[in-house]
Formats: C-alpha cells, structure tokens, sequence
C-alpha cells in the first residue's frame, strides 16, 4: 500500500529552467510533508517542509506547493543548477499520540543539464 | 555537533546468516527510524524508537528486529538473511520536530 507515491522516477532539465517535481499522497491524515534530496553515498537530508494546513512554502530557490483537494504536492526548484542534480525524496509525516511516523516515496533523480 | 553514525558501512553475507547494524544518532535526539533502501522502492519504513521503546513498525517480517539502548544508540538485525535484504539500511534520528537526520547508511550485499 503505497501512500507516498512519485511516478517519475526521473527528470533531466537544464541548468537555468525550472525543475517540477510531482508527489500524490493518498492519506488525508498526514500533517506535514516534506522533500529530501539525496546525493550517492550519502544519506538523504532534508530539504524543505510545508505544514498541511499551508498551499505554498518558499525557501530560496526552493518552493513546494499543496493542493489538499487533489492530493498532489510538487517541489519547484527555480534556477536549477548541476548541483541539484539527486535524487529527491517526497515524505509525509502524520504526528499521534506518542510519535510520528514518516512515510517516503519512491523517490525521482534529477538530472541538471549544464 | 556529530552527525548520525552508521556502521559498518559495508558489508557482504551469505544467504541464511545474521546481520546486525549499529547506529548512533545525534546528541540529544532519542527517536531513531530505520528504514530500507531499494532501487524503485524507495525509503521502506522498518521500525522507529523512543526511548528504548518501539513506537512504530513498518510491515517487514519478523526477520528483521531493532534495538534502542539508555544511550539512545540503536541496532538492528536481520536474521536468516536472504537475497532480497540486500539494500542499503539508513538510520535517521530526531528531536522533535519530525525533520529526519539520516546518516549515510550500511549497504547489505546478501550473496
């Protein structure tokens, strides 16, 4: 039962344009969700969060968008540059009495063309 | 501060052994999250401490089992082992706000 689901498992852009990055979620019960970015050989870190109760969340570069009504959440990503090129994870988080529990998605690698 | 220490890094087991993965997470943080790496699954969801005590479990066998020491250190094992648990395990920890630090993983190669 995948509840966090990211159908493209890639997308190559060039440096300069706008990366879109799609997410669906199927669960109306999570509070928050959230993006990481992974880098081989490495673990994934954290990159930006938007609250369930919020459309849009904007950090830098980095703007992630909510459509409750739809399910959807995308990760926009404005210049994108060769340094973005990862795998980026889509997350949500349902907070319960004595803990959460955070569910990934499959992730999508990003690839910026210079 | 230090980051979320994984080990080992690597390693490689035959099929019906025993695995046991260690993690230390960040100071201060007392939940820790193990999750499953696999290429097309993406982050699989093992189990997550708090306290020595296990909140959550995701919908692996009973194969797999984790740990959470006073020192808020976790292990987690796998037992008779098979081709398919060969993944790469990260270890995430946090403090309360839900925002996961993972550590770099241990990468399982069952032979």
């Amino acid at each position: 039962d995948q509840q966090v689901k990211q159908n493209s498992p890639s997308l190559s852009v060039q440096e300069g344009r706008i990366s879109i990055l799609n997410c669906d979620y199927t669960n109306s019960m999570f509070d928050y969700f959230l993006w990481y970015k992974k880098y081989p050989a490495e673990g994934p870190t954290f990159l930006i969060s938007i609250s369930s109760i919020k459309d849009k969340n904007e950090d830098g570069r980095f703007t992630v968008f909510l459509n409750k009504s739809a399910k959807h959440l995308s990760l926009h990503i404005v210049p994108s540059q060769p340094g973005d090129s990862a795998v980026y994870f889509c997350a949500a988080l349902r907070s319960f009495t004595g803990g959460f529990k955070t569910i990934f998605g499959a992730g999508t690698r990003l690839f910026v063309k210079a | 501060k230090a980051g979320v220490t994984q080990t080992p890094r690597y390693l490689i087991k035959t099929r019906g052994q025993q695995v046991t993965l260690s993690c230390s997470p960040i100071s201060g943080h007392r939940s820790v999250s193990w999750y499953q790496q696999t290429p097309g699954q993406g982050l699989q969801f093992l189990f997550e401490y708090f306290s020595e005590t296990q909140r959550n479990k995701g919908n692996f066998p009973g194969r797999f089992s984790g740990r959470q020491f006073s020192n808020s250190r976790s292990e987690m094992n796998v037992s008779t082992l098979e081709l398919g648990d060969s993944a790469l395990y990260l270890c995430a920890s946090t403090y309360s706000t839900g925002e996961l630090f993972f550590g770099e993983g241990s990468r399982l190669t069952v032979l």
